[in-house]
């Protein structure tokens, strides 16, 4: 059992179309972090959430922090090429590790 | 410049070999990390050092040995490589150890085990 459990686990859509992912766990984490990874790199960080309740803008994507601090998602509006890879959410568990969730892997098909 | 490398980026080897893979990080920070993504895409810490100190050992089979000579460096050294060894390994960085720290990955090694 993972502690943090991302769904969908694929998804392929058309360029244009929003989109939300999600990431859940039965644990309250301090704080939740999303990377994104693209083939043959290493996961980049795109953001990092605190407060429950909390939403964070990064241009067309939208991440928000559950207010029990237990769940984050991730929409993004009008999905581009550009947008594909996959996406991982990530939390501090223990007092120093961080724990990724299994991910979602998103295709945008032009 | 790269900020967090590692080397090589593909690693092809046979059953029972020993193996290592490095890595260096040019950004000053105190935590570096490995990290194995398996078939699946799932990332598992492994290893992490502060300051050349172990502060995370994972269970992890004591074949694998990480090694950190300064605090830029951290380097893992597999003996005796097995086929389920055969995964993405990625080494990472952060300024602390904290609840908010960013962590930057190197762009990973792919070890195929034959």
């Amino acid at each position: 059992t993972q502690l943090l459990e991302q769904s969908p686990q694929f998804l392929s859509i058309q360029e244009g179309e929003n989109l939300t992912v999600y990431c859940n766990s039965s644990s309250v984490f301090s704080s939740l972090q999303w990377y994104r990874q693209e083939p043959g790199e290493g996961p980049v960080l795109l953001v990092t959430v605190v407060t429950g309740g909390e939403v964070k803008k990064l241009k067309r994507l939208t991440f928000q922090f559950g207010d029990a601090r237990k769940d984050s998602s991730l929409h993004i509006t009008a999905a581009q090429p550009g947008d594909t890879g996959l996406y991982l959410c990530a939390g501090v568990w223990g007092g120093n590790k961080l724990v990724f969730g299994a991910g979602t892997i998103l295709r945008v098909k032009s | 410049d790269t900020a967090v490398s590692q080397t090589p980026k593909y690693l092809v080897t046979q059953m029972g070999n020993d193996k290592s893979i490095k890595c260096e990080q040019n950004l000053g920070h105190d935590t570096m990390y490995w990290y194995k993504q398996d078939s699946k895409k799932f990332l598992k810490i492994m290893f992490s050092y502060n300051n050349k100190e172990l502060i995370i050992n994972e269970t992890v089979p004591n074949r694998f040995s990480p090694k950190s000579p300064d605090k830029a460096h951290l380097n893992l050294h597999i003996n005796s490589l097995e086929l389920g060894d055969s995964a993405v390994y990625f080494c990472a960085s952060s300024q602390g150890q904290g609840f908010y720290e960013k962590l930057f990955f190197g762009s990973g090694t792919q070890l195929s085990v034959l």
